[in-house]
């Protein structure tokens, strides 16, 4: 089955305490995005990425890092995370640079 | 700039009642791609439509129908004879080739009632 799989879908962490969230697909998608959604706020583009080794930033990337060493995988990283990175958080491919298909959502608290 | 706007935060209709899901885009470019997502209360974002910005025909699937007007800058979406598993959160989002990314609407929570 054609999917984007991210983990955990739940998080509680602490302030300081690295995490990373995993992002993997089995569709040979060249695209893959991550995004942050806030209430009212709609869905923000953190990071994508084009293929392999190349990403860039998107509207709201400050306290994340991500990283794309093969095809299927694309982890988001916070290094040191902070209360305002409480948020929902989608993982995105595509073959294309549209027309995504979405993670299950990692919802994400930071106290 | 680009954005999209989603007016209307959260509306309730009774089950069987037509809604109206209002969608409102600001771009310059002249290809670009308009998107609805739907999100349940279990969180996934399930597609729903993308219409690309040359093709202006009206769509229907099933209950659903999608009315996209270049004029207006709009891209409303229909739900006929809605049901309680309509609820949900409908993102409106556009693709935009020029800069390469998508911009989200803030969403319009529809709650139907039984």
């Amino acid at each position: 089955e054609a999917q984007v799989t991210q983990n955990p879908r739940y998080l509680i962490t602490v302030t300081g305490k690295k995490l990373t969230v995993t992002c993997s697909q089995n569709m040979n998608h060249e695209y893959m995005s991550w995004y942050r959604q806030d209430p009212g706020l709609g869905l923000r583009q953190i990071y994508y990425s084009m293929n392999v080794e190349v990403t860039d930033k998107g509207d709201v990337p400050e306290g994340y890092k991500v990283s794309r060493k093969e095809k299927r995988n694309f982890p988001l990283i916070l290094e040191s995370p902070s209360p305002n990175q409480t948020s929902l958080y989608f993982c995105a491919s595509s073959s294309t640079p549209y027309g995504y298909t979405f993670g299950s959502g990692t919802r994400l608290t930071v106290v | 700039a680009q954005k999209v706007t989603q007016a209307q935060t959260e509306i309730s209709v009774v089950e069987k009642e037509d809604v109206t899901l209002d969608c409102v885009y600001e771009t310059r470019d002249t290809t670009y791609y308009l998107f609805w997502y739907k999100q349940p209360p279990s969180g996934e974002l399930v597609f729903l439509i993308r219409r690309n910005s040359f093709d202006e025909q009206n769509e229907i699937s099933g209950r659903y129908s999608w009315n996209f007007q270049k004029s207006t800058s709009s891209f409303n979406f229909t739900i006929t004879a809605s049901q309680v598993v309509d609820s949900a959160v409908y993102f409106c989002a556009f693709f935009s080739y020029n800069f390469n990314k998508f911009y989200f609407g803030s969403g319009t929570k529809l709650n139907v009632k039984p």
